[in-house]
Protein backbone atom coordinates (compact mmCIF):
# COMPACT_ATOMS: atom_id res chain seq x y z
CA UNK A 1 0.00 0.00 0.00
CA UNK A 2 1.40 3.24 -0.74
CA UNK A 3 2.31 5.83 1.87
CA UNK A 4 3.13 9.67 1.70
CA UNK A 5 5.07 11.76 3.62
CA UNK A 6 5.48 15.22 4.40
CA UNK A 7 8.04 16.64 6.08
CA UNK A 8 7.93 19.35 8.12
CA UNK A 9 3.95 18.98 9.32
CA UNK A 10 4.13 22.53 10.25
CA UNK A 11 6.68 25.56 9.11
CA UNK A 12 6.63 29.36 10.26
CA UNK A 13 8.99 31.73 8.40
CA UNK A 14 9.11 35.53 8.12
CA UNK A 15 8.17 36.99 5.01
CA UNK A 16 10.98 37.10 1.73
CA UNK A 17 12.49 33.43 2.78
CA UNK A 18 12.91 30.78 0.36
CA UNK A 19 11.54 27.56 1.62
CA UNK A 20 11.32 23.71 0.70
CA UNK A 21 9.04 21.28 1.51
CA UNK A 22 9.12 18.02 1.53
CA UNK A 23 7.82 14.54 0.24
CA UNK A 24 8.40 10.94 -0.23
CA UNK A 25 6.51 7.93 -0.86
CA UNK A 26 7.23 4.24 -0.60
CA UNK A 27 6.35 2.89 -3.45
CA UNK A 28 8.19 4.24 -6.51
CA UNK A 29 5.29 2.64 -9.29
CA UNK A 30 3.98 6.17 -9.61
CA UNK A 31 2.25 7.55 -12.58
CA UNK A 32 2.61 11.26 -11.38
CA UNK A 33 3.04 13.79 -8.56
CA UNK A 34 0.89 16.69 -7.66
CA UNK A 35 1.41 19.66 -5.25
CA UNK A 36 -1.86 20.95 -3.78
CA UNK A 37 -2.68 23.88 -1.43
CA UNK A 38 -6.07 24.04 0.77
CA UNK A 39 -6.90 26.92 2.57
CA UNK A 40 -8.68 26.30 5.87
CA UNK A 41 -11.81 25.19 5.46
CA UNK A 42 -11.43 24.87 1.42
CA UNK A 43 -11.18 22.65 -1.44
CA UNK A 44 -7.82 21.98 -3.08
CA UNK A 45 -6.10 23.84 -5.54
CA UNK A 46 -3.95 22.05 -7.95
CA UNK A 47 -0.01 23.85 -7.93
CA UNK A 48 1.41 21.43 -9.76
CA UNK A 49 1.50 18.35 -11.71
CA UNK A 50 5.03 16.43 -12.54
CA UNK A 51 4.77 13.09 -14.36
CA UNK A 52 6.94 10.11 -13.73
CA UNK A 53 9.46 10.79 -16.99
CA UNK A 54 10.05 14.17 -15.58
CA UNK A 55 12.61 15.63 -13.03
CA UNK A 56 11.27 18.64 -12.25
CA UNK A 57 8.23 21.77 -13.35
CA UNK A 58 8.51 25.59 -12.34
CA UNK A 59 4.66 27.65 -11.90
CA UNK A 60 6.19 31.38 -11.24
CA UNK A 61 7.57 31.10 -7.72
CA UNK A 62 7.26 27.29 -7.45
CA UNK A 63 9.55 24.42 -8.66
CA UNK A 64 8.74 21.46 -7.73
CA UNK A 65 11.11 18.14 -8.38
CA UNK A 66 10.81 14.74 -8.44
CA UNK A 67 13.15 11.93 -8.05
CA UNK A 68 11.01 8.95 -8.51
CA UNK A 69 13.88 6.40 -7.39
CA UNK A 70 14.19 7.15 -4.35
CA UNK A 71 10.51 8.33 -3.86
CA UNK A 72 10.81 11.90 -3.07
CA UNK A 73 9.89 15.29 -4.45
CA UNK A 74 10.43 18.50 -3.20
CA UNK A 75 8.31 22.32 -3.69
CA UNK A 76 10.49 24.74 -3.65
CA UNK A 77 8.93 28.47 -2.67
CA UNK A 78 10.99 31.70 -3.72
CA UNK A 79 10.24 34.89 -2.15
CA UNK A 80 7.37 33.43 -0.24
CA UNK A 81 5.01 36.42 0.85
CA UNK A 82 2.20 36.10 3.60
CA UNK A 83 -0.38 35.41 0.83
CA UNK A 84 1.42 31.75 0.87
CA UNK A 85 0.40 30.94 4.36
CA UNK A 86 -2.09 27.46 3.35
CA UNK A 87 -1.63 23.85 4.12
CA UNK A 88 0.27 22.14 1.17
CA UNK A 89 -0.64 18.68 -0.11
CA UNK A 90 1.72 16.28 -1.58
CA UNK A 91 0.01 13.24 -3.76
CA UNK A 92 0.98 10.44 -5.62
CA UNK A 93 -1.17 8.41 -7.86
CA UNK A 94 -0.14 4.70 -8.51
CA UNK A 95 0.97 2.45 -6.79
CA UNK A 96 -1.89 0.53 -6.71
CA UNK A 97 -4.38 3.00 -5.84
CA UNK A 98 -6.96 4.12 -8.59
CA UNK A 99 -7.16 7.48 -7.21
CA UNK A 100 -4.44 9.71 -5.49
CA UNK A 101 -2.62 9.24 -2.24
CA UNK A 102 -2.19 11.65 -0.15
CA UNK A 103 0.63 13.08 2.44
CA UNK A 104 -0.75 14.33 6.06
CA UNK A 105 0.35 18.16 4.77
CA UNK A 106 2.32 21.30 5.95
CA UNK A 107 1.03 23.98 7.65
CA UNK A 108 2.69 26.78 6.27
CA UNK A 109 2.48 30.07 8.14
CA UNK A 110 4.62 33.00 6.39
CA UNK A 111 5.00 36.27 9.15
CA UNK A 112 4.55 39.58 7.33
CA UNK B 1 -12.45 26.49 -17.67
CA UNK B 2 -10.75 24.25 -15.15
CA UNK B 3 -14.24 24.45 -12.55
CA UNK B 4 -15.70 21.75 -10.64
CA UNK B 5 -18.99 22.53 -9.10
CA UNK B 6 -19.85 21.18 -5.80
CA UNK B 7 -23.86 21.78 -4.34
CA UNK B 8 -24.83 22.60 -1.28
CA UNK B 9 -21.63 23.90 0.09
CA UNK B 10 -23.02 23.40 3.50
CA UNK B 11 -25.13 20.21 4.26
CA UNK B 12 -26.52 19.68 7.96
CA UNK B 13 -28.58 15.90 7.90
CA UNK B 14 -29.99 13.86 10.63
CA UNK B 15 -29.15 9.87 11.00
CA UNK B 16 -32.23 9.26 9.66
CA UNK B 17 -32.25 11.63 6.77
CA UNK B 18 -31.24 10.61 3.05
CA UNK B 19 -29.67 13.22 1.33
CA UNK B 20 -27.69 14.05 -2.17
CA UNK B 21 -24.35 15.51 -2.80
CA UNK B 22 -24.11 17.08 -6.05
CA UNK B 23 -20.59 17.72 -8.24
CA UNK B 24 -20.65 18.84 -12.03
CA UNK B 25 -17.93 20.02 -14.09
CA UNK B 26 -17.71 21.45 -18.15
CA UNK B 27 -14.38 20.54 -18.97
CA UNK B 28 -15.44 17.05 -20.90
CA UNK B 29 -13.56 14.89 -18.67
CA UNK B 30 -14.47 11.32 -18.51
CA UNK B 31 -13.08 10.74 -14.77
CA UNK B 32 -14.59 11.98 -11.95
CA UNK B 33 -13.87 10.81 -7.96
CA UNK B 34 -15.13 11.62 -4.52
CA UNK B 35 -12.65 11.99 -1.40
CA UNK B 36 -13.60 12.32 2.13
CA UNK B 37 -11.65 14.37 4.59
CA UNK B 38 -11.83 14.85 8.27
CA UNK B 39 -10.78 17.37 10.33
CA UNK B 40 -6.84 17.61 9.81
CA UNK B 41 -6.60 14.79 8.06
CA UNK B 42 -5.63 14.59 4.38
CA UNK B 43 -8.47 13.40 1.77
CA UNK B 44 -9.07 9.81 1.37
CA UNK B 45 -10.55 8.16 -2.30
CA UNK B 46 -13.70 6.85 -1.85
CA UNK B 47 -14.98 6.38 -5.68
CA UNK B 48 -13.87 6.66 -8.85
CA UNK B 49 -15.77 6.71 -12.10
CA UNK B 50 -13.60 5.96 -15.48
CA UNK B 51 -14.77 4.37 -18.18
CA UNK B 52 -18.23 4.36 -16.91
CA UNK B 53 -16.87 1.91 -14.51
CA UNK B 54 -17.38 2.58 -10.77
CA UNK B 55 -14.59 1.68 -8.35
CA UNK B 56 -14.98 1.56 -4.56
CA UNK B 57 -12.65 1.76 -1.96
CA UNK B 58 -13.80 -1.39 -0.02
CA UNK B 59 -13.40 0.62 3.57
CA UNK B 60 -16.51 2.87 2.57
CA UNK B 61 -19.81 1.24 4.10
CA UNK B 62 -23.17 1.07 1.78
CA UNK B 63 -24.65 3.74 3.45
CA UNK B 64 -22.84 6.28 1.00
CA UNK B 65 -23.83 5.23 -2.94
CA UNK B 66 -22.65 7.22 -5.86
CA UNK B 67 -24.24 7.84 -8.78
CA UNK B 68 -23.20 9.28 -12.64
CA UNK B 69 -25.71 10.05 -14.66
CA UNK B 70 -23.90 11.65 -17.24
CA UNK B 71 -20.36 12.36 -17.73
CA UNK B 72 -20.49 15.48 -16.73
CA UNK B 73 -22.46 14.69 -12.94
CA UNK B 74 -21.41 12.93 -10.38
CA UNK B 75 -23.82 12.59 -7.29
CA UNK B 76 -23.19 11.12 -3.66
CA UNK B 77 -26.77 9.75 -2.11
CA UNK B 78 -26.47 9.66 1.79
CA UNK B 79 -28.64 7.54 3.97
CA UNK B 80 -28.54 6.40 7.75
CA UNK B 81 -25.28 8.26 8.17
CA UNK B 82 -23.38 8.31 11.38
CA UNK B 83 -21.65 11.34 13.44
CA UNK B 84 -18.41 10.37 12.68
CA UNK B 85 -19.32 10.62 9.06
CA UNK B 86 -18.90 14.50 9.21
CA UNK B 87 -16.31 15.94 7.34
CA UNK B 88 -15.55 17.61 3.81
CA UNK B 89 -16.65 15.83 0.72
CA UNK B 90 -14.60 16.93 -2.34
CA UNK B 91 -15.37 15.71 -5.66
CA UNK B 92 -12.68 15.65 -8.91
CA UNK B 93 -12.33 14.92 -12.22
CA UNK B 94 -9.79 14.75 -14.72
CA UNK B 95 -8.92 13.37 -18.75
CA UNK B 96 -9.16 9.92 -18.56
CA UNK B 97 -5.87 7.74 -17.84
CA UNK B 98 -3.87 7.82 -15.00
CA UNK B 99 -1.48 10.53 -16.24
CA UNK B 100 -3.70 13.43 -15.99
CA UNK B 101 -4.02 16.33 -13.50
CA UNK B 102 -7.10 16.32 -11.09
CA UNK B 103 -9.43 19.15 -10.88
CA UNK B 104 -11.05 19.72 -7.52
CA UNK B 105 -13.99 21.40 -5.96
CA UNK B 106 -14.52 23.34 -3.29
CA UNK B 107 -16.50 21.06 -1.47
CA UNK B 108 -19.58 20.22 0.82
CA UNK B 109 -18.98 20.40 4.47
CA UNK B 110 -21.34 17.62 5.94
CA UNK B 111 -22.27 17.81 9.74
CA UNK B 112 -24.14 14.45 11.08
CA UNK B 113 -26.12 15.14 14.27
Amino acid sequence: KQEVTQIPAALSVPEGENLVLNCSFTDSAIYNLQWFRQDPGKGLTSLLLIQSSQREQTSGRLNASLDKSSGRSTLYIAASQPGDSATYLCAVRGGGADGLTFGKGTHLIIQP
Amino acid sequence: DTEVTQTPKHLVMGMTNKKSLKCEQHMGHRAMYWYKQKAKKPPELMFVYSYEKLSINESVPSRFSPECPNSSLLNLHLHALQPEDSALYLCASSQMGLSYEQYFGPGTRLTVT
